[in-house]
Order: structure tokens, then sequence, then C-alpha cells
């Protein structure tokens, strides 16, 4: 365990739904990471909260809307996605955004979208 | 399992011997660099980091080599057992950069033969 927790570990949802990702991380880290994870690329950074400040939007589509309401938790609500939206969402965290500093990642959220 | 991705480099080596698993950064300012391991249906583990003032970092069975001069990364793995099948890739981070975020490679399917 590497102290991130991430759930729901599979999600199955159609284009119209609305579901949310849930993210908690335990070792006391200030910077949360969302990635996306698709089969033949590699992992893509999607937002970055560091002290509970957004500091990174990869030119995410608004569909994916993330929210850290204190520095233990991150979510992602998603919204009328799109099947190449199906993919592993991965959460991670470290000490804080910017230091040379280990990234610990959670299990993943394997999403299907259809 | 789950894939992580597709068409990925694969190295198969023999239970005992000693693996090597290459990676070539792109950013010759990054002075952060990280291995990760991801066996099936699990998130990215950490296994071994190295700043650029080092070219060797030594761990548990893993070994790390940075050549600067040409963009070059290796993982070494000491006799390689059936538990270390898995997906490696490497991460480099420009500390210096604007953000400070870890840029990810494809990664390198390994996989241990009993």
């Amino acid at each position: 365990e590497t102290g991130v927790t991430q759930t729901p570990r599979h999600l199955v949802m159609g284009m119209t739904n609305k579901k949310s990702l849930k993210c908690e991380q335990h070792l006391g880290h200030n910077a949360m990471y969302w990635y996306k994870q698709s089969a033949k690329k590699p992992l893509e950074l999607m937002f970055v909260y560091n002290f509970k400040e957004q500091t990174e939007n990869n030119s995410v589509p608004s569909r994916f809307s993330p929210e850290c309401p204190n520095s233990s938790h991150l979510f992602l609500h998603l919204h009328t996605l799109q099947p190449e939206d199906s993919a592993l969402y991965l959460c991670a965290s470290s000490q804080e955004q910017g230091a040379a500093d280990t990234q610990y990642f959670g299990p993943g959220t394997r999403l299907t979208v259809l | 399992g789950e894939s992580v991705g597709l068409h990925l480099p694969t190295l198969s080596v023999q239970e005992g011997d000693n693996s090597i698993i290459n990676c070539a950064y792109s950013n010759s300012a990054s002075d952060y660099f990280i291995w990760y391991k991801q066996e099936s249906g699990k998130g990215p583990q950490f296994i071994i980091d190295i700043r650029s003032n080092m070219d060797k970092r030594q761990g548990q069975r893993v070994t790390v080599l940075l050549n600067k001069t040409v963009k070059h990364l290796s993982l070494q793995i000491a006799a390689t057992q059936p538990g270390d099948s898995a997906v490696y890739f490497c991460a480099e981070m420009n500390n210096g950069g604007s953000q400070g975020n870890l840029i990810f490679g494809k990664g390198t399917k390994l996989s241990v033969k009993p």
C-alpha cells in the first residue's frame, strides 16, 4: 500500500451519467494529482493541486471537473463523458508540487464509458 | 489482467538473470528522475530515484544509472524474479521549470520466465 486510496476501483457509466472519483492520501502531502492512463500513451497529467489550490489544468475538457476540499482529499467529477474517455484514472500525491520529490500513486479507477 | 499499454517494448529474461531497462529522456534541463513499476491492476509503484548531480544510485537489487551526456537513464535489476514482471517506466522532472511536473515515458514490459 502506498498510502493513497482511490474509489471506486471500477466504474462503468453511460454518456449522460454524472459520477465522481475519489482519492484520499494518508501521507501528509500537500500536492495531489490526477492522471489519465490510456493504452498506447504515456501517463497524461490532468490536474494538479498544491496546498488546495489548483495550479495545473493540462487542457482538460470541462466534462472533467476536479475538486480539492483539503490537502488529503481529491475528487474528479465526471459529466457527459465520451467513449474515448475510457481509461485508468490515477491519483497521486507528493510533498509539494515542484519539489524534486517522489509522487506516490493510488491503485487507479478503471473507467469505462459506454 | 489489465493492459497498461499496447505495443510496449518488451524485455524477456530468465529468472535469476540480470535485467537492464533503458529510457531516453527528452529535456537536457531535467534534474530529477524516477523509475516506477506498474503491475497489472495496480498503480505505479516507486522503485528508485536519482538527481542529476549523481550518475549512479543503488537500492535493494536495483541500480539506476544516469548519463546526462546522451540523456539516457537505465534501471538494472539483479537476480530478476517472477515478481519483477511488470511494466517499468521512467519519469523526468525539470525542478527549475515552470511547474516542476513529472513527464513519463511509455514504459517497457518486463517478462520473467521461470
